[in-house]
């Protein structure tokens, strides 16, 4: 069974940049996964940031940036503020024809 | 204004049914597809359905499958989520969201669904 891979957790100083990645437990993402990236607070619903890899939802900050780097998907904040402390989901879509979610990086900015 | 409200939740006893509802405004059921999103307590986000604009759904994942079905009624703007053989781990919070490109795009608040004896 295929797995989207995200990193557990990661901390972040005030105005520095952290980079956020989704992988596949067998073989490589590219854009035909169309990777797209969620944000959530606790107690709130998620709240969709980047899809088909690099397009920003509308209202997201330009502080936030999709790409695919080597053999993952990312996600890229540059300029980080206390309020993009969150969880962050990734979603791939496989050739299955099923979408599925990695078990999301905790961002702590600090 | 796009808008999705959930509800049909509650608490039902393990090897029990549910039917939830997702109630759209802001656009057709003819134009866009739903998916149903679920969180358990404490735990990530799990795809569990998706339903085309075109009435047909997409294969559903292993965790659900056989068990879970999506409908809908475009005359009432209105999406379902059939839940049956309920265990103890479908318990969680139900949201679902209108579809982009291959992506999520507009959330529903969502619906808590605890299943418990």
């Amino acid at each position: 069974q295929t797995v989207v891979t995200q990193e557990e957790s990661f901390s972040v100083s005030p105005g520095g940049t952290v980079t956020l990645t989704c992988g596949l437990t067998s073989g490589s993402v590219s854009t035909n996964h169309y990777p797209s990236w969620y944000r959530q607070t606790p107690g709130q619903a998620p709240r969709t940031l980047i899809h088909s890899t690099s397009t920003r939802s509308s209202g997201v900050p330009d502080r936030f940036s999709g790409s695919i780097l080597g053999n993952r998907a990312a996600l890229t904040i540059t300029g980080a503020q206390a309020i993009d402390e969150s969880d962050y989901y990734c979603v791939l879509f496989l050739s299955s024809g099923i979408w599925v979610f990695g078990r999301g990086t905790k961002v702590t900015v600090l | 204004q796009v808008q999705l409200v959930e509800s049909g939740g509650g608490v039902v006893q393990p090897g029990g049914s549910l039917k939830l509802s997702c109630a759209v405004s802001g656009f057709t059921l003819n134009d866009y597809g739903i998916h149903w999103v679920r969180q358990g307590p404490g735990k990530g986000l799990e795809w569990v359905a998706f339903i085309r604009h075109s009435g047909g759904s997409a294969p559903y994942p292993d965790s659900v499958s056989g068990r879970f079905t999506v409908s809908r009624d475009t005359s009432q703007n209105t999406l379902y989520l059939q839940m049956n053989s309920l265990r103890a781990d479908d318990s969680a919070v139900y949201y679902c969201v209108k579809e982009g490109n291959y992506f999520m795009d507009v959330w529903g608040k969502g619906t808590t669904v605890t299943v418990s004896s």
